[in-house]
């Protein structure tokens, strides 16, 4: 069974510019989560997915920030304009629905993202 | 607001010691708990999870912890390293009462080097 997927793996772009990260989450996951880690920062999460809707966005930090997840099974988060403080590992998690809330969340490798 | 506290942002043991990686918290709920493990160039994996079953849980790799609610920790521990468990390692938490929010609050992360 394939893991979380994302791409790219890296990106370097210039500040003001437009970048859009993807994730695949595991086959048959309804739950899909955005996480992001600044440099020598905690991990803090961005926003949650259930199947195509925005369960939980609490956590995305303005509107230069935007994900989608049409049809409930990729997704994608786009930063326009990118900003010097986006810069930092972006992560993508999925999880089960069995109806309790300790299903585990398994995470992709990251997309490393540089603003310039 | 939960929030998760590593102490030690780096840790380093000779192959074949004890390792131990310090987690608390802060709830006013003991939440779930959680420890994961980054390899380099890998994505987050989970050890282990607390769900208040047992106290004591064991989880890959030979890692276990132990939940201390009289303490607020939930410290890894590992009776012999190895080279390979050379890695950083998150302690997380999410809230226990459904309220629809599944997102994981994550300490800082600790660095864990194994000497030869």
């Amino acid at each position: 069974e394939a893991g979380v997927t994302q791409f790219p793996s890296h990106s370097v772009i210039e500040k003001g510019q437009t970048v859009t990260l993807r994730c695949d989450p595991i086959s048959g996951h309804d739950n899909l989560y955005w996480y992001r880690r600044v440099m020598g920062k905690e991990i803090k999460f961005l926003l949650h997915f259930v199947k195509e809707s925005k369960q939980d966005e609490s956590g995305m930090p303005n509107n230069r920030f935007l994900a989608e997840r049409t049809g409930g099974t990729y997704s994608t988060l786009k930063v326009q304009p990118a900003e010097l403080e986006d810069s930092g590992v972006y992560f993508c998690a999925s999880s089960q629905d069995r109806g309790t809330f300790i299903d585990t969340q398994y995470f992709g490798p990251g997309t490393r993202l540089t603003v310039l | 607001a939960q929030s998760v506290t590593q102490l030690g942002s780096h840790v380093s043991v000779s192959e074949g010691a004890l390792v131990l990686l310090r987690c608390n918290y802060s709830s006013s709920v003991p939440p779930y708990l959680f420890w994961y493990v980054q390899y380099p160039n890998q994505g987050l994996q989970l050890l282990l999870k607390y769900t208040s079953a047992a106290t004591l849980v064991k989880g890959i790799n030979g890692f276990e912890a132990e939940f201390k609610k009289s303490e607020t920790s939930f410290h890894l521990t590992k009776p012999s390293a190895h080279m390979s468990d050379a890695a950083e390692y998150f302690c997380a938490v999410s809230p226990r009462m459904d309220t629809g929010r599944r997102a994981l609050t994550f300490g800082s992360g600790t660095r864990l080097q194994v000497q030869p």
